[in-house]
């Protein structure tokens, strides 16, 4: 079983949509819980991070973190165009201080 | 200003040369890291280095090897290139009371 699991898509929603990302995984090790965007040929820019299962809202971002589930979700209101781009789950666990990453989800979102 | 740095952006080299990528941060983070992303944009560690220790040094070729001259740089350093090392490599830092991590822009290197 991968640590992480994370759907590759590509998701194409309309502008303005509800867009719903989603990771499991299964090392009980993790603890702290962080969304990144990744823009094709960038570096991933760090988007909501957390340590405690509930959610955590910033704008139009809110994460959601279930840790009896193992599953972690990220929730974009009101999608824009620019909201196009690769969105990679990570974790970190309290022993290292490396993330491990999910594989990334392909967002587009059409005008 | 840039958080964090890479140079070069860009490397294609032919197998078998020696090559470095270096990497900066004026966030003040006391821990350095190096990821590889590959052509399926699997993002995974290689490194991570805090005051001049290195913490984390996961299943890489020796021919791997970090270098930090001090707290603010990392510097990858790889010898006898293969064609299977072509990737994009990025840099990143964080604060060790911390685990947020900020990303460089990345080093897209090709081997030939």
């Amino acid at each position: 079983q991968k640590e992480v699991e994370q759907d590759p898509g590509p998701l194409s929603v309309p502008e303005g949509a509800i867009v719903s990302l989603n990771c499991t995984y299964s090392n009980s090790a993790f603890q702290y819980f962080m969304w990144y965007r990744q823009y094709s040929r960038k570096g991933p820019e760090l988007l909501m991070y957390t340590y405690s299962s509930g959610n955590k809202e910033d704008g139009r971002f809110t994460a959601q973190v279930d840790k009896s589930s193992k599953y972690i979700s990220l929730f974009i209101r009101d999608s824009q165009p620019s909201d196009s781009a690769t969105y990679l789950c990570a974790f970190m666990d309290t022993g290292r201080r490396a993330l491990t990453f999910g594989s990334g989800t392909r967002l587009q979102v059409q005008p | 200003d840039t958080a964090v740095s890479q140079t070069p952006k860009y490397l294609v080299t032919q197998m078998g040369n020696d090559k470095s990528i270096k990497c900066e941060q004026n966030l003040g983070h006391d821990t350095m890291y190096w990821y590889k992303q590959d052509s399926k944009k699997f993002l995974k560690i290689m490194f991570s280095y805090n005051n001049k220790e290195l913490i984390i040094n996961e299943t890489v070729p020796n021919r791997f090897s970090p270098k930090s001259p001090d707290k603010a740089h990392l510097n990858l350093h790889i010898n006898s290139l293969e064609l299977g090392d072509s990737a994009v490599y990025f840099c990143a830092s964080s604060q060790l009371a911390k685990d947020e991590q900020y990303f460089g822009p990345g080093t897209r290197l090709t081997v030939t």
